[in-house]
């Protein structure tokens, strides 16, 4: 079965510095990964999305995800924070070997980015 | 672009009632998905609909059911509402053409109960 785990709830930067959200998934296929990010009280807005035409993943807002089979990762990084950005990011694989079907979503990560 | 809409934004029942939630998808989108947000939990997936039949479910309770009419959008009801029910709940709609790549979720549906 599918599965993601994001190994830290709680992330916390300074402003200007780089971002680093962390998972890794499980998948007895050829997974699709997506990362979303959910502000306070607001909706679930795709971040980027992996569609293994490229292993690096370019996303909006200046965030990039690198695939890595041989690490079962799909980490997530900015070189540089922003206060808007904080706010909740979920890690998602789909379920299944098609790219149709739910999506299972880790259990999530807080970034707070400080001044 | 035309986006998922849920209505309402905000719902309060008490417990024992019960309560409907509209999905509205994205024009052309054939397949339609819910998903239930706990206080600071990741969203679990309920149920789907692809051309108006049930695709597949997960954790909804018998007490909920959910149904897509001809013009797609989709109702999810929920009946003796309990205290536990409190949550945002998700729509998002996808087509077969673009699958989860064209995934793209509504605001949400908060849902207190008292």
């Amino acid at each position: 079965a599918q599965s993601v785990t994001q190994l830290d709830s709680h992330v916390s930067v300074s402003e200007g510095t780089p971002v680093l959200l962390r998972c890794n998934y499980s998948s007895s296929y050829s997974p699709s990964l997506f990362w979303y990010v959910q502000h306070p009280n607001k909706g679930l807005q795709l971040l980027l999305k992996y569609t293994s035409a490229a292993t690096l993943v370019k996303g909006i807002n200046g965030f990039e995800a690198e695939f890595k089979k041989s690490e079962t990762s799909f980490h997530l990084t900015k070189p540089s924070a922003h206060m808007s950005d904080a706010a909740e990011y979920f890690c998602v694989v789909t379920h299944g070997s098609s790219n149709t079907g739910k999506l299972i979503f880790g259990q999530g990560t807080t970034l707070q980015v400080k001044p | 672009a035309a986006g998922v809409i849920q209505s309402p934004r905000h719902l309060i029942k008490e417990k024992r009632e019960t309560a409907t939630l509209k999905c509205y998808p994205i024009p052309r989108h054939d397949t339609v998905y819910w998903y239930q947000q706990g206080p600071g939990q990741d969203p679990q997936f309920l149920i789907s609909f692809y051309e108006k039949m049930q695709s597949d479910k997960g954790s909804i309770p018998d007490r909920f059911s959910a149904q897509q009419f001809s013009d797609y959008h989709s109702e999810l009801n929920m009946s003796s509402l309990e205290l536990g029910d409190s949550a945002l709940y998700f729509c998002a709609s996808s087509s077969t053409g673009t699958g989860n790549y064209g995934y793209t979720f509504g605001s949400g549906t908060r849902l207190t109960v008292v």
